[in-house]
């Protein structure tokens, strides 16, 4: 019963493709996120949605798009992957700004 | 604009040594104050937080935290380190005024020498 998941845990894939990651988080929380960690271990955000609003870092390209079907998921789809997307993705969810529990990462790579 | 910062890229302690993980934060209140592990390879574990109350706090495997408001830090310490705790440590804020929005530190890398 893990508390959030993501699909898959590994993405390779070529310049150029459309991708999508899976996030669902059953801990009934009302916001979730996007994150990319690069290389150095920096946590930058990408996303905050909650059922009111999306919050999105200006500096994430319009390439990068989240979609929620439901409260529970939080789906990351990339659109015509470059080199420097190639990154850890973790998808995370919390009560407003309460504790953030993590997924735990999609390592994407792009050739 | 919200910033956190972690002052130490890379700290290397002996086993059994104390340890102090510095984290400074710049916002006009008190935000909510975390701490957070990630061991190789895997996702972010919460080891405290601070919301009100107590500046000192206790989190899991050992660690505290105390959060100074003159001085905008909220450090993390261990009074004896294990080769276990070698990991990646963040500092977070959480911040509720436009949304719900957390700012992490750039992270402070963890060696432990026998």
């Amino acid at each position: 019963d893990t508390a959030v998941s993501q699909t898959p845990k590994y993405l390779v894939t070529q310049m150029g493709n459309d991708k999508s990651i899976k996030c669902e988080q059953n801990l009934g929380h009302d916001t979730m996120y996007w994150y990319k960690q690069d290389s150095k271990k920096f946590l930058k955000i990408m996303f905050s949605y909650n059922n009111k609003e999306l919050i999105i870092n200006e500096t994430v390209p319009n390439r990068f798009s989240p979609k929620s079907p439901d409260k529970a998921h939080l789906n990351l789809h990339i659109n015509s992957l470059e080199l420097g997307d190639s990154a850890v993705y973790f998808c995370a969810s919390s009560f407003s700004t309460d504790t953030q529990y993590f997924g735990p990462g999609t390592r994407l790579t792009v050739l | 604009a919200q910033s956190v910062t972690q002052p130490d890229i890379h700290i290397t302690v002996s086993e059994g040594a104390s340890l102090e993980l510095r984290c400074n934060y710049s916002y006009g209140a008190t935000p909510y104050l975390f701490w957070y592990v990630q061991s190789p390879g895997q996702g972010l574990q919460l080891l405290l937080k601070y919301f009100s109350g107590d500046t000192l706090v206790q989190g899991i495997k050992g660690f505290e935290a105390e959060f100074k408001r003159s001085q905008s830090s909220f450090n993390l310490r261990k009074p004896s380190v294990h080769w276990s705790d070698a990991a990646e440590y963040f500092c977070a804020v959480g911040v509720s005024n436009t949304g719900n929005q957390f700012y992490f530190g750039t992270g402070t890398s963890l060696t432990v020498i026998p």
